[in-house]
């Protein structure tokens, strides 16, 4: 298994620009999430996915756009690409059973964005 | 609005020694609470974790504490071994599949 896969690895945009951050996941997990690593900030959540075609909002949700339909792949789009949202981004996936860990979410390896 | 806050952006320990790490929270709903560990240039990745019915949690060299009527959970790793020395997030959960993390804590174990 490849697990949770995001491309690309590294990306620069310029303002204004848009971009389709790719994430895919391989272990038939219902429930997807983006998120965003600042320093100092931690890993906000961006936008998560309990199942294909239901999507909702997290903690910083303005400026993306995603949409889930499939359920292997959750891709994050940038919509006018700002200098704030230059950060590593992470995509990870869980599974939705009732056995613990709940929620135990698998990363991908996140992808660098730079918005000049 | 902070729900997840660890308050100590780092932490460094002798090999062998006793690491502990703290995690306050705000929301009362959070029923479910994860610890995870990056290094550097990849994603995290899942150590231990506890209901908000039980107290303590042990897996090896790692333990968690949750106390639910001061909202605040640590994460014991003793002993120590430089190869823990990362960065560690704790996790919360009150809705399925939607985790609110920390800002982390980097912890160096020196040996």
């Amino acid at each position: 298994n490849a697990g949770v896969t995001q491309t690309p690895k590294f990306q620069v945009l310029k303002t204004g620009q848009s971009m389709t951050l790719q994430c895919a996941q391989d272990m038939n997990h219902e429930y997807m999430s983006w998120y965003r690593q600042d320093p100092g900030m931690g890993l906000r959540l961006i936008h998560y996915s309990v199942g294909a075609g239901i999507t909702d909002q997290g903690e910083v949700p303005n400026g993306y756009n995603v949409s889930r339909s499939t359920t292997e792949d959750f891709p994050l789009r940038l919509l006018s690409a700002a200098p704030s949202q230059t950060s590593v981004y992470f995509c990870a996936s869980s599974y939705s059973g009732l056995a613990e860990p709940y929620n135990e979410q698998f990363f991908g390896p996140g992808t660098r964005l730079t918005v000049l | 609005d902070q729900q997840v806050k660890q308050n100590s952006p780092s932490l460094s320990v002798q090999e062998g020694r006793i690491s502990i790490l703290n995690c306050d929270y705000t929301n009362s709903m959070f029923d479910y609470f994860l610890w995870y560990k990056k290094y550097p240039a990849e994603g995290p990745t899942f150590l231990i974790s506890i209901s908000s019915i039980k107290d303590k949690n042990e897996d090896g060299r790692f333990t968690v504490f949750l106390n639910k009527s001061a909202k605040h959970l640590s994460l014991h790793i003793v002993p120590s071994q430089p190869g823990d020395s990362a960065v560690y997030f704790c996790a919360a959960s009150a809705i399925a599949g939607k985790l609110i993390f920390g800002q982390g804590t980097t912890l160096q174990v020196k040996p």
